[in-house]
Protein backbone atom coordinates (compact mmCIF):
# COMPACT_ATOMS: atom_id res chain seq x y z
CA UNK A 1 0.00 0.00 0.00
CA UNK A 2 1.44 3.40 -1.06
CA UNK A 3 -0.01 5.25 1.08
CA UNK A 4 -1.16 8.96 0.19
CA UNK A 5 0.55 10.17 -2.69
CA UNK A 6 0.76 13.98 -3.17
CA UNK A 7 1.84 15.55 -6.70
CA UNK A 8 4.12 17.33 -7.37
CA UNK A 9 6.18 17.55 -4.68
CA UNK A 10 7.43 21.42 -5.05
CA UNK A 11 5.96 23.97 -6.95
CA UNK A 12 7.15 27.88 -7.59
CA UNK A 13 4.50 29.76 -9.35
CA UNK A 14 4.45 33.53 -9.44
CA UNK A 15 1.11 36.00 -7.92
CA UNK A 16 -1.25 35.76 -9.66
CA UNK A 17 -1.26 32.66 -11.48
CA UNK A 18 -3.39 29.29 -11.04
CA UNK A 19 -2.18 26.09 -9.77
CA UNK A 20 -3.89 22.91 -9.27
CA UNK A 21 -2.56 20.27 -6.90
CA UNK A 22 -3.05 16.26 -7.09
CA UNK A 23 -3.84 13.89 -4.19
CA UNK A 24 -4.44 9.80 -4.27
CA UNK A 25 -5.78 9.24 -1.32
CA UNK A 26 -5.14 5.54 0.41
CA UNK A 27 -6.34 2.35 -1.02
CA UNK A 28 -9.60 2.04 0.55
CA UNK A 29 -10.13 5.23 2.06
CA UNK A 30 -13.45 7.61 0.43
CA UNK A 31 -12.73 10.32 1.89
CA UNK A 32 -9.91 13.52 1.35
CA UNK A 33 -9.33 16.35 3.28
CA UNK A 34 -6.89 19.50 2.24
CA UNK A 35 -4.87 21.69 4.88
CA UNK A 36 -2.59 24.42 4.37
CA UNK A 37 0.58 24.69 6.66
CA UNK A 38 2.37 27.82 6.80
CA UNK A 39 6.25 27.69 7.92
CA UNK A 40 6.13 26.81 11.64
CA UNK A 41 2.65 26.53 12.17
CA UNK A 42 0.22 23.69 12.25
CA UNK A 43 -2.23 22.72 9.92
CA UNK A 44 -4.96 24.45 8.93
CA UNK A 45 -8.30 22.83 7.32
CA UNK A 46 -9.18 23.98 4.02
CA UNK A 47 -12.13 21.78 2.85
CA UNK A 48 -12.91 17.92 2.78
CA UNK A 49 -14.11 15.81 0.05
CA UNK A 50 -16.62 12.68 0.33
CA UNK A 51 -18.59 11.29 -2.50
CA UNK A 52 -17.51 14.05 -5.52
CA UNK A 53 -19.07 16.37 -3.09
CA UNK A 54 -17.28 19.24 -1.06
CA UNK A 55 -18.30 18.15 2.89
CA UNK A 56 -17.21 21.01 5.11
CA UNK A 57 -14.95 23.75 4.29
CA UNK A 58 -12.73 25.89 6.51
CA UNK A 59 -12.29 29.84 6.90
CA UNK A 60 -10.71 29.84 3.20
CA UNK A 61 -11.49 32.60 0.33
CA UNK A 62 -13.49 31.17 -2.90
CA UNK A 63 -10.28 31.45 -4.25
CA UNK A 64 -9.78 27.66 -3.31
CA UNK A 65 -11.49 24.78 -4.29
CA UNK A 66 -11.23 21.52 -5.02
CA UNK A 67 -12.65 18.17 -6.88
CA UNK A 68 -12.84 14.70 -6.03
CA UNK A 69 -12.83 12.45 -8.91
CA UNK A 70 -15.18 8.41 -8.76
CA UNK A 71 -11.65 6.84 -7.71
CA UNK A 72 -11.98 9.15 -4.93
CA UNK A 73 -7.86 10.48 -5.77
CA UNK A 74 -8.64 14.66 -5.59
CA UNK A 75 -7.59 18.00 -6.64
CA UNK A 76 -6.72 21.55 -5.08
CA UNK A 77 -7.13 24.84 -6.79
CA UNK A 78 -6.09 27.75 -5.66
CA UNK A 79 -6.31 30.69 -7.75
CA UNK A 80 -5.07 34.72 -8.56
CA UNK A 81 -2.20 32.91 -5.93
CA UNK A 82 -0.48 35.32 -3.08
CA UNK A 83 2.36 35.62 -2.00
CA UNK A 84 0.51 34.44 1.76
CA UNK A 85 -0.27 31.39 -0.18
CA UNK A 86 3.34 30.33 -0.04
CA UNK A 87 2.80 27.07 2.11
CA UNK A 88 3.29 23.38 2.47
CA UNK A 89 -0.24 21.49 1.17
CA UNK A 90 -1.17 18.43 2.83
CA UNK A 91 -3.35 16.43 1.94
CA UNK A 92 -5.28 13.86 4.53
CA UNK A 93 -7.56 10.49 3.44
CA UNK A 94 -9.32 8.63 5.75
CA UNK A 95 -12.63 5.93 5.20
CA UNK A 96 -15.93 8.28 5.78
CA UNK A 97 -16.57 9.52 9.45
CA UNK A 98 -19.87 10.43 10.01
CA UNK A 99 -19.75 12.37 12.51
CA UNK A 100 -19.90 10.02 15.40
CA UNK A 101 -17.23 7.97 17.31
CA UNK A 102 -15.45 6.02 16.86
CA UNK A 103 -13.96 8.60 14.50
CA UNK A 104 -11.26 6.94 11.63
CA UNK A 105 -7.51 8.14 11.51
CA UNK A 106 -6.52 10.68 8.86
CA UNK A 107 -3.26 9.45 6.96
CA UNK A 108 -1.57 12.79 5.31
CA UNK A 109 0.49 12.63 2.74
CA UNK A 110 4.12 14.14 2.91
CA UNK A 111 2.85 17.57 0.79
CA UNK A 112 3.27 19.79 -1.81
CA UNK A 113 5.25 22.45 -1.35
CA UNK A 114 4.12 25.72 -2.81
CA UNK A 115 6.35 29.16 -3.33
CA UNK A 116 4.58 31.84 -4.64
CA UNK A 117 7.28 34.74 -5.84
CA UNK B 1 -8.31 32.44 16.54
CA UNK B 2 -6.29 30.15 16.95
CA UNK B 3 -8.94 27.49 18.62
CA UNK B 4 -6.77 24.78 19.84
CA UNK B 5 -3.41 26.52 21.87
CA UNK B 6 -0.49 24.96 22.24
CA UNK B 7 3.10 24.86 24.12
CA UNK B 8 5.87 25.31 24.75
CA UNK B 9 6.91 26.18 21.32
CA UNK B 10 10.37 24.06 21.69
CA UNK B 11 11.18 22.14 23.96
CA UNK B 12 15.12 20.35 24.96
CA UNK B 13 15.08 16.88 26.95
CA UNK B 14 17.63 14.78 27.95
CA UNK B 15 17.87 11.23 26.64
CA UNK B 16 15.84 9.29 29.18
CA UNK B 17 13.34 12.31 30.11
CA UNK B 18 10.08 12.94 30.23
CA UNK B 19 8.86 15.47 27.33
CA UNK B 20 5.86 17.50 28.19
CA UNK B 21 3.26 19.33 25.54
CA UNK B 22 -0.02 21.01 26.89
CA UNK B 23 -2.74 22.63 24.38
CA UNK B 24 -5.93 24.41 25.67
CA UNK B 25 -8.89 24.83 23.80
CA UNK B 26 -12.56 27.00 24.79
CA UNK B 27 -14.66 25.05 21.70
CA UNK B 28 -16.60 22.08 24.33
CA UNK B 29 -18.24 21.05 20.85
CA UNK B 30 -14.59 19.62 20.57
CA UNK B 31 -15.04 15.57 21.63
CA UNK B 32 -11.84 14.27 20.20
CA UNK B 33 -8.14 15.31 20.53
CA UNK B 34 -5.63 13.35 19.03
CA UNK B 35 -1.55 14.26 19.09
CA UNK B 36 0.29 14.15 15.91
CA UNK B 37 4.21 13.44 15.26
CA UNK B 38 5.54 15.52 12.11
CA UNK B 39 8.78 14.53 11.15
CA UNK B 40 10.91 16.90 8.33
CA UNK B 41 9.55 16.36 4.87
CA UNK B 42 6.96 14.21 5.92
CA UNK B 43 2.89 14.28 6.89
CA UNK B 44 2.22 14.10 10.24
CA UNK B 45 1.58 11.21 11.78
CA UNK B 46 -1.48 10.33 14.31
CA UNK B 47 0.22 9.37 17.57
CA UNK B 48 -2.22 9.03 20.14
CA UNK B 49 -5.95 10.23 20.70
CA UNK B 50 -8.62 10.87 23.36
CA UNK B 51 -11.95 11.43 23.86
CA UNK B 52 -13.06 13.94 26.78
CA UNK B 53 -15.10 11.00 28.50
CA UNK B 54 -11.17 9.45 29.53
CA UNK B 55 -8.96 11.75 31.76
CA UNK B 56 -5.88 9.23 30.52
CA UNK B 57 -4.68 7.13 27.97
CA UNK B 58 -1.39 5.72 27.42
CA UNK B 59 -0.22 3.60 24.42
CA UNK B 60 3.72 2.33 25.23
CA UNK B 61 5.78 5.62 26.09
CA UNK B 62 3.08 7.80 25.15
CA UNK B 63 0.14 9.46 27.97
CA UNK B 64 -2.35 11.73 26.90
CA UNK B 65 -3.55 13.74 30.03
CA UNK B 66 -6.66 15.20 29.57
CA UNK B 67 -8.69 17.69 31.94
CA UNK B 68 -12.20 18.39 30.99
CA UNK B 69 -13.17 20.92 33.49
CA UNK B 70 -9.88 22.71 32.57
CA UNK B 71 -10.17 21.85 29.02
CA UNK B 72 -6.66 21.08 28.86
CA UNK B 73 -4.64 18.12 27.47
CA UNK B 74 -0.98 17.35 27.56
CA UNK B 75 0.93 15.01 25.93
CA UNK B 76 3.59 13.19 27.85
CA UNK B 77 6.56 10.93 26.55
CA UNK B 78 8.65 8.74 28.67
CA UNK B 79 12.04 8.05 28.67
CA UNK B 80 12.24 10.13 25.46
CA UNK B 81 14.85 9.36 22.79
CA UNK B 82 16.78 10.75 20.38
CA UNK B 83 14.08 9.09 17.30
CA UNK B 84 11.54 11.08 19.28
CA UNK B 85 12.93 14.60 18.46
CA UNK B 86 10.02 15.96 15.78
CA UNK B 87 7.44 18.04 15.98
CA UNK B 88 4.07 17.35 17.85
CA UNK B 89 0.61 19.06 17.07
CA UNK B 90 -2.22 18.74 19.19
CA UNK B 91 -5.34 18.74 17.82
CA UNK B 92 -9.19 18.93 18.47
CA UNK B 93 -12.22 17.86 16.41
CA UNK B 94 -16.06 18.02 16.73
CA UNK B 95 -17.03 15.57 14.60
CA UNK B 96 -13.82 13.60 13.67
CA UNK B 97 -14.10 15.67 9.99
CA UNK B 98 -12.64 18.64 10.66
CA UNK B 99 -9.67 19.19 12.70
CA UNK B 100 -8.05 22.09 14.59
CA UNK B 101 -4.49 22.44 15.13
CA UNK B 102 -2.31 23.78 17.29
CA UNK B 103 0.89 25.33 16.32
CA UNK B 104 3.07 22.79 17.20
CA UNK B 105 6.07 22.05 19.27
CA UNK B 106 9.88 21.37 18.12
CA UNK B 107 10.78 18.87 20.30
CA UNK B 108 14.88 17.59 20.47
CA UNK B 109 16.07 15.01 22.65
CA UNK B 110 19.78 14.95 23.24
CA UNK B 111 21.46 11.81 23.35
Amino acid sequence: DAGVTQSPTHLIKTRGQQVTLRCSPKSGHDTVSWYQQALGQGPQFIFQYYEEEERQRGNFPDRFSGHQFPNYSSELNVNALLLGDSALYLCASSWSTRGHYPYNEQFFGPGTRLTVL
Amino acid sequence: QQQVKQSPQSLIVQKGGISIINCAYENTAFDYFPWYQQFPGKGPALLIAIRPDVSEKKEGRFTISFNKSAKQFSLHIMDSQPGDSATYFCAASPTGNQFYFGTGTSLTVIP
